[in-house]
């Protein structure tokens, strides 16, 4: 069965760093393209950071490129989002999720919330 | 980039009714060499991350209800549930993946009963 698990999100200050981890299971990890997809509180999905199955190319939404990287410990299973100099506009659920084939996405974690405050 | 413009924002439909989504791309997401349309479906309930419905703008996932369906090319596709159920009250989102990645999603319809 495929799983995907997230931790690491919590409140933070805006411009303070937060790093999400994502444990996979059920799959062979090293395989698949990874995303973090975010939701704000109560608004659409936004594809925010995409990996290759090597980890040699990454993606990014344009409003955090420079500020959020994403990364890959395959040996780890593990999928991470670090980011930095957060914004209120940061807050959201983050999920880390799994691409099929050219890109639609079949198994999603059950999300990690991140909220952006003073 | 590719925008995503699902209308309409919310739809209320009575129970057994058809209720009917629609999404179009600011540009094609038909990939001419394989004749795909690069377009899927995603339904998400309150608290729940969202669920696949359908892929290759018409292909339902396995375990999906033969209720709901895709169609469309090119720029403009739908989504069609055929008989409105209970549990269907959810929001919908469709998603393209023919560009490079990040891939964009509509904002989404909100689907309630009448």
């Amino acid at each position: 069965e495929v799983q995907l698990v997230e931790s690491g999100g919590g409140l933070v200050q805006p411009g303070e760093s937060l790093r999400l981890s994502c444990v996979a299971s059920g799959f062979t990890f090293s395989s698949y393209w990874m995303s973090w997809v975010r939701q704000a509180p109560g608004k659409g999905l936004v594809s925010v950071a995409d990996i290759m199955p090597d980890g040699s190319e990454k993606f990014y939404v344009d409003s955090v490129k420079g500020r959020f990287t994403i990364s890959r410990d395959n040996a780890k299973n593990s999928l991470y989002l670090q980011m930095n100099s957060l914004r209120a506009e940061d807050t959201a659920v983050f999920y880390c999720v799994r691409w099929e084939n050219n890109g639609w996405l079949r198994y999603w974690g059950q999300g990690t919330l991140v909220t952006v405050s003073s | 980039d590719i925008v995503m413009t699902q209308s309409p924002d919310s739809l209320a439909v009575s129970l057994g009714e058809r209720a009917t989504i629609n999404c179009k791309s600011s540009q094609s997401v038909l990939y001419s060499s394989n004749n795909k349309n690069y377009l899927a479906w995603y339904q998400q309930k309150p608290g729940q991350p969202p669920k696949l419905l359908i892929y290759w703008a018409s292909t339902r996932e396995s375990g999906v209800p033969d209720r709901f369906s895709g169609s469309g090319s090119g720029t403009d596709f739908t989504l069609t549930i055929s008989s409105l159920q209970a549990e269907d009250v959810a929001v919908y989102y469709c998603q393209q993946y023919y560009s490079n990645a990040p891939h964009s999603f509509g904002q989404g319809t909100k689907l309630e009963v009448k």
